[in-house]
């Protein structure tokens, strides 16, 4: 069990919009800890998506961008291509657990 | 370019233990952290830890606490990882990964070593 909560899996058709939520508590995303977001293509090391209230890497298309609201924060990706068919993590820092945690994945499905 | 480069895969007994090391390149070592992340087979990214290079601070993740050492080598830019007593269960790719302070994002990564271990 995640301490920081995604939906398993997501789907949608190119070009269309997709959101991704993680939800969290008042120790990590709740107590003010930046969410930052990342891409795993299969077999690949993760790669930084956002990071921060929604800032993205040098290279990282701004079709991908980050939104946070109390406890929960939200990933979404407009314009949906076939290459962003990947997993997908948020990260936080937890306060209770002096440590990082990250949320448990979300496979996107590109239809 | 900023980079991590991480030793290769190794295939350990239970009850052994596994040493990962991850070399920087490309930026000055000493002004971020490394972090460690493992990711079982078909499973998500747990954190590890996070070791300052600039003054060996450490956090650790509560369930490793007692069999997982962070280290930093400054004169060759590397961070290491020692898991100790492992067991199936420890069977994973271990990534390191920049980080900037603990809570920080990562933002370089480098490639992973797999670790089996098996009996």
């Amino acid at each position: 069990q995640s301490i920081l909560t995604q939906p398993p899996s997501v789907s949608g058709a190119p070009g269309q919009r997709v959101t991704i939520s993680c939800t969290g508590s008042s120790s990590n995303i709740g107590a003010s800890y930046d969410v930052h977001w990342y891409q795993q293509l299969p077999g690949t090391a993760p790669k930084l998506l956002i990071f921060g209230y929604n800032y993205r890497p040098s290279g990282v298309p701004d079709r991908f961008s980050g939104s946070k609201s109390g406890t929960s924060a939200s990933l979404a990706i407009s314009g949906l291509q076939a290459e962003d068919e990947a997993d997908y993590y948020c990260q936080s820092y937890d306060s209770s657990l002096s440590g990082s945690v990250f949320g448990g994945g979300t496979k996107l499905t590109v239809l | 370019q900023v980079q991590l480069v991480q030793s290769g895969a190794e295939v350990k007994k239970p009850g052994a233990s596994l040493k990962v090391s991850c070399k920087a390149s490309g930026y000055t070592f000493t002004t971020y952290g490394i972090n460690w992340v493992r990711q079982a087979p078909g499973q998500g990214l747990e954190w590890m830890g996070w070791i300052s290079a600039y003054n060996g601070n450490i956090n650790f993740a509560q369930k490793l606490q007692g069999r997982v050492t962070l280290t930093t080598d400054t004169s060759t830019s590397t961070a290491y990882m020692e898991l100790r007593n492992v067991t199936s269960d420890d069977t994973a790719v271990y990534y390191c990964a920049r980080g900037y302070k603990k809570y920080y994002h990562m933002d370089v990564w480098g490639k992973g070593t797999t670790v089996t271990v098996s009996s």
